[in-house]
Protein backbone atom coordinates (compact mmCIF):
# COMPACT_ATOMS: atom_id res chain seq x y z
CA UNK A 1 0.00 0.00 0.00
CA UNK A 2 1.16 3.75 -0.76
CA UNK A 3 1.61 5.75 2.68
CA UNK A 4 0.32 9.01 2.40
CA UNK A 5 2.09 11.72 4.90
CA UNK A 6 0.73 14.72 5.43
CA UNK A 7 2.39 17.79 7.94
CA UNK A 8 1.64 19.65 9.68
CA UNK A 9 -1.07 17.53 11.67
CA UNK A 10 -3.04 20.73 12.74
CA UNK A 11 -2.28 24.80 11.53
CA UNK A 12 -3.56 28.02 13.11
CA UNK A 13 -3.49 31.15 10.76
CA UNK A 14 -4.68 34.35 10.62
CA UNK A 15 -7.26 35.58 7.95
CA UNK A 16 -5.31 36.95 4.53
CA UNK A 17 -2.63 34.51 5.75
CA UNK A 18 -0.81 32.49 3.07
CA UNK A 19 -1.24 28.43 3.72
CA UNK A 20 1.36 25.57 2.53
CA UNK A 21 0.18 21.68 3.72
CA UNK A 22 2.22 19.05 2.28
CA UNK A 23 1.58 15.54 1.47
CA UNK A 24 4.40 12.62 0.99
CA UNK A 25 3.69 9.25 -0.48
CA UNK A 26 6.06 6.26 0.32
CA UNK A 27 6.22 5.86 -3.42
CA UNK A 28 6.11 7.31 -6.94
CA UNK A 29 2.20 8.35 -7.67
CA UNK A 30 3.06 10.44 -10.72
CA UNK A 31 0.86 13.58 -10.49
CA UNK A 32 -2.33 11.23 -9.21
CA UNK A 33 -3.02 13.08 -6.18
CA UNK A 34 -6.23 14.62 -4.54
CA UNK A 35 -7.25 17.10 -2.27
CA UNK A 36 -10.41 17.26 -0.32
CA UNK A 37 -11.62 19.75 2.19
CA UNK A 38 -13.69 18.55 4.84
CA UNK A 39 -15.70 21.28 7.06
CA UNK A 40 -17.33 19.65 10.73
CA UNK A 41 -20.27 17.64 10.18
CA UNK A 42 -19.94 17.77 6.10
CA UNK A 43 -19.06 15.11 3.42
CA UNK A 44 -15.61 15.63 1.88
CA UNK A 45 -15.55 17.91 -0.62
CA UNK A 46 -12.97 17.67 -4.03
CA UNK A 47 -11.04 20.83 -4.17
CA UNK A 48 -8.08 19.55 -6.53
CA UNK A 49 -7.69 16.68 -9.15
CA UNK A 50 -4.46 15.68 -10.85
CA UNK A 51 -2.05 17.10 -8.22
CA UNK A 52 -2.70 20.42 -9.95
CA UNK A 53 -6.22 20.83 -11.41
CA UNK A 54 -8.59 23.16 -9.75
CA UNK A 55 -12.52 21.24 -9.46
CA UNK A 56 -15.11 23.21 -10.84
CA UNK A 57 -16.33 25.91 -8.56
CA UNK A 58 -13.32 25.99 -5.74
CA UNK A 59 -12.07 29.82 -5.38
CA UNK A 60 -8.97 30.33 -7.19
CA UNK A 61 -7.11 30.91 -4.06
CA UNK A 62 -6.75 27.30 -3.51
CA UNK A 63 -3.89 25.52 -5.77
CA UNK A 64 -1.97 22.44 -5.50
CA UNK A 65 1.65 21.30 -6.92
CA UNK A 66 4.02 18.71 -6.72
CA UNK A 67 4.62 15.04 -8.51
CA UNK A 68 5.85 11.68 -7.58
CA UNK A 69 6.48 11.58 -4.08
CA UNK A 70 6.20 15.38 -2.94
CA UNK A 71 2.87 17.53 -3.20
CA UNK A 72 1.79 20.93 -1.89
CA UNK A 73 -1.75 22.19 -1.21
CA UNK A 74 -1.57 26.24 -0.98
CA UNK A 75 -4.29 28.82 -0.01
CA UNK A 76 -3.32 32.21 -1.45
CA UNK A 77 -5.14 34.04 0.83
CA UNK A 78 -7.13 32.27 3.86
CA UNK A 79 -10.45 33.03 4.79
CA UNK A 80 -12.99 32.52 7.09
CA UNK A 81 -15.17 29.68 5.65
CA UNK A 82 -11.71 27.71 4.67
CA UNK A 83 -12.14 26.65 8.49
CA UNK A 84 -11.70 22.74 7.77
CA UNK A 85 -9.68 19.24 7.63
CA UNK A 86 -7.71 18.79 4.50
CA UNK A 87 -6.68 15.32 3.16
CA UNK A 88 -4.50 14.47 0.46
CA UNK A 89 -5.47 10.81 -1.38
CA UNK A 90 -3.30 9.06 -3.82
CA UNK A 91 -5.05 7.67 -6.70
CA UNK A 92 -2.42 5.41 -8.31
CA UNK A 93 -3.09 2.15 -7.42
CA UNK A 94 -5.60 0.24 -5.56
CA UNK A 95 -5.87 0.66 -2.43
CA UNK A 96 -6.37 3.50 -2.71
CA UNK A 97 -5.22 5.78 0.74
CA UNK A 98 -5.13 8.96 2.63
CA UNK A 99 -3.33 11.22 4.41
CA UNK A 100 -4.11 11.48 7.95
CA UNK A 101 -5.31 15.01 7.45
CA UNK A 102 -4.62 18.78 8.48
CA UNK A 103 -6.49 20.92 10.58
CA UNK A 104 -7.36 24.03 10.04
CA UNK A 105 -8.32 26.71 12.54
CA UNK A 106 -8.29 30.20 11.80
CA UNK A 107 -7.01 32.57 14.46
CA UNK B 1 -26.42 17.97 -10.96
CA UNK B 2 -25.24 15.23 -9.32
CA UNK B 3 -27.04 13.73 -6.57
CA UNK B 4 -26.12 10.71 -4.30
CA UNK B 5 -28.43 10.11 -1.57
CA UNK B 6 -27.82 7.31 0.79
CA UNK B 7 -29.54 5.14 3.83
CA UNK B 8 -29.33 2.08 5.67
CA UNK B 9 -29.64 1.19 9.65
CA UNK B 10 -27.99 3.09 11.62
CA UNK B 11 -27.31 0.58 14.68
CA UNK B 12 -26.29 -2.59 13.72
CA UNK B 13 -25.26 -5.76 16.46
CA UNK B 14 -21.98 -6.76 16.95
CA UNK B 15 -21.41 -10.14 14.56
CA UNK B 16 -24.55 -8.45 12.19
CA UNK B 17 -24.32 -7.53 9.07
CA UNK B 18 -24.24 -3.74 8.00
CA UNK B 19 -26.35 -2.48 4.56
CA UNK B 20 -26.27 0.92 3.42
CA UNK B 21 -27.73 1.27 -0.18
CA UNK B 22 -26.51 4.83 -2.16
CA UNK B 23 -29.08 5.93 -4.84
CA UNK B 24 -27.92 8.31 -7.64
CA UNK B 25 -29.71 10.96 -9.91
CA UNK B 26 -29.04 13.85 -12.07
CA UNK B 27 -26.34 11.76 -14.08
CA UNK B 28 -25.30 8.97 -16.72
CA UNK B 29 -24.86 6.31 -13.83
CA UNK B 30 -23.72 2.96 -15.97
CA UNK B 31 -20.74 5.63 -17.10
CA UNK B 32 -18.61 5.86 -14.03
CA UNK B 33 -17.03 3.88 -11.00
CA UNK B 34 -18.66 4.27 -7.72
CA UNK B 35 -17.05 4.32 -4.13
CA UNK B 36 -17.64 3.50 -0.93
CA UNK B 37 -15.83 5.19 1.80
CA UNK B 38 -16.18 5.62 6.27
CA UNK B 39 -14.35 7.94 8.55
CA UNK B 40 -14.72 6.41 12.63
CA UNK B 41 -15.76 9.35 14.80
CA UNK B 42 -13.14 11.74 15.46
CA UNK B 43 -10.15 10.23 12.71
CA UNK B 44 -9.58 10.10 8.75
CA UNK B 45 -10.84 8.83 5.90
CA UNK B 46 -10.67 5.32 4.61
CA UNK B 47 -11.35 3.81 1.31
CA UNK B 48 -13.19 1.07 1.35
CA UNK B 49 -13.95 0.13 -2.27
CA UNK B 50 -15.58 0.85 -5.70
CA UNK B 51 -17.24 -1.06 -7.94
CA UNK B 52 -18.37 -0.59 -12.08
CA UNK B 53 -21.15 -1.19 -14.50
CA UNK B 54 -20.88 -4.69 -14.85
CA UNK B 55 -20.33 -5.45 -10.89
CA UNK B 56 -16.18 -5.78 -10.99
CA UNK B 57 -15.16 -4.45 -7.75
CA UNK B 58 -12.00 -3.47 -5.86
CA UNK B 59 -11.77 -3.77 -2.27
CA UNK B 60 -9.61 -2.43 0.72
CA UNK B 61 -8.07 -6.05 1.40
CA UNK B 62 -8.12 -4.81 4.58
CA UNK B 63 -12.15 -5.60 4.66
CA UNK B 64 -11.83 -7.53 1.37
CA UNK B 65 -13.32 -10.73 3.26
CA UNK B 66 -16.19 -9.10 5.06
CA UNK B 67 -16.91 -6.79 2.17
CA UNK B 68 -19.35 -6.72 -0.82
CA UNK B 69 -20.21 -3.59 -3.09
CA UNK B 70 -23.33 -4.35 -5.42
CA UNK B 71 -24.53 -2.63 -8.51
CA UNK B 72 -28.13 -2.67 -10.08
CA UNK B 73 -27.84 -0.30 -12.89
CA UNK B 74 -31.85 -0.89 -13.44
CA UNK B 75 -32.62 1.47 -10.38
CA UNK B 76 -29.06 3.90 -10.57
CA UNK B 77 -28.50 2.71 -7.23
CA UNK B 78 -25.18 0.40 -5.72
CA UNK B 79 -24.95 -1.16 -1.73
CA UNK B 80 -22.50 -1.85 0.68
CA UNK B 81 -22.01 -4.94 2.64
CA UNK B 82 -20.17 -5.76 6.01
CA UNK B 83 -20.25 -8.66 7.96
CA UNK B 84 -19.40 -9.78 11.00
CA UNK B 85 -19.48 -6.12 12.18
CA UNK B 86 -17.31 -5.50 15.70
CA UNK B 87 -17.54 -1.82 17.32
CA UNK B 88 -13.97 -1.14 14.94
CA UNK B 89 -16.85 -0.67 12.56
CA UNK B 90 -18.62 1.91 13.88
CA UNK B 91 -17.96 4.98 11.80
CA UNK B 92 -19.60 7.35 9.13
CA UNK B 93 -20.22 5.98 5.62
CA UNK B 94 -20.07 7.90 2.29
CA UNK B 95 -20.83 7.18 -0.95
CA UNK B 96 -18.91 8.75 -3.63
CA UNK B 97 -18.51 9.04 -7.56
CA UNK B 98 -15.25 7.70 -9.01
CA UNK B 99 -12.80 5.53 -8.75
CA UNK B 100 -9.72 7.84 -9.37
CA UNK B 101 -11.61 11.41 -8.39
CA UNK B 102 -14.49 11.81 -5.98
CA UNK B 103 -16.29 14.56 -7.06
CA UNK B 104 -19.71 13.46 -6.00
CA UNK B 105 -20.50 12.40 -2.56
CA UNK B 106 -23.36 11.21 -0.64
CA UNK B 107 -24.67 12.98 2.71
CA UNK B 108 -22.90 10.37 5.13
CA UNK B 109 -24.47 7.77 7.30
CA UNK B 110 -24.08 6.96 11.06
CA UNK B 111 -23.53 3.38 11.77
CA UNK B 112 -22.90 2.44 15.30
CA UNK B 113 -22.04 -1.12 16.10
CA UNK B 114 -23.55 -1.72 19.15
CA UNK B 115 -25.61 -4.44 21.50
Amino acid sequence: DVQMTQSPSSLSASVGDRVTITCRASQKISTFLNWYQQKPGEAPKLLIYGASTLQSGVPPRFSGSGSETDFTLSISSLQPEDLATYYCQQSDSYPRTFGQGTKLEIK
Amino acid sequence: QVQLQQWGAGLVKPSETLSLTCAVSGGSFSAYHWSWFRQPPGKGLEWIGDVNRRGSTNYNPSLTSRVTISIDTSKDQFSLRVTSVTAADTAVYYCARGPTVADYWGQGTLVTVSS
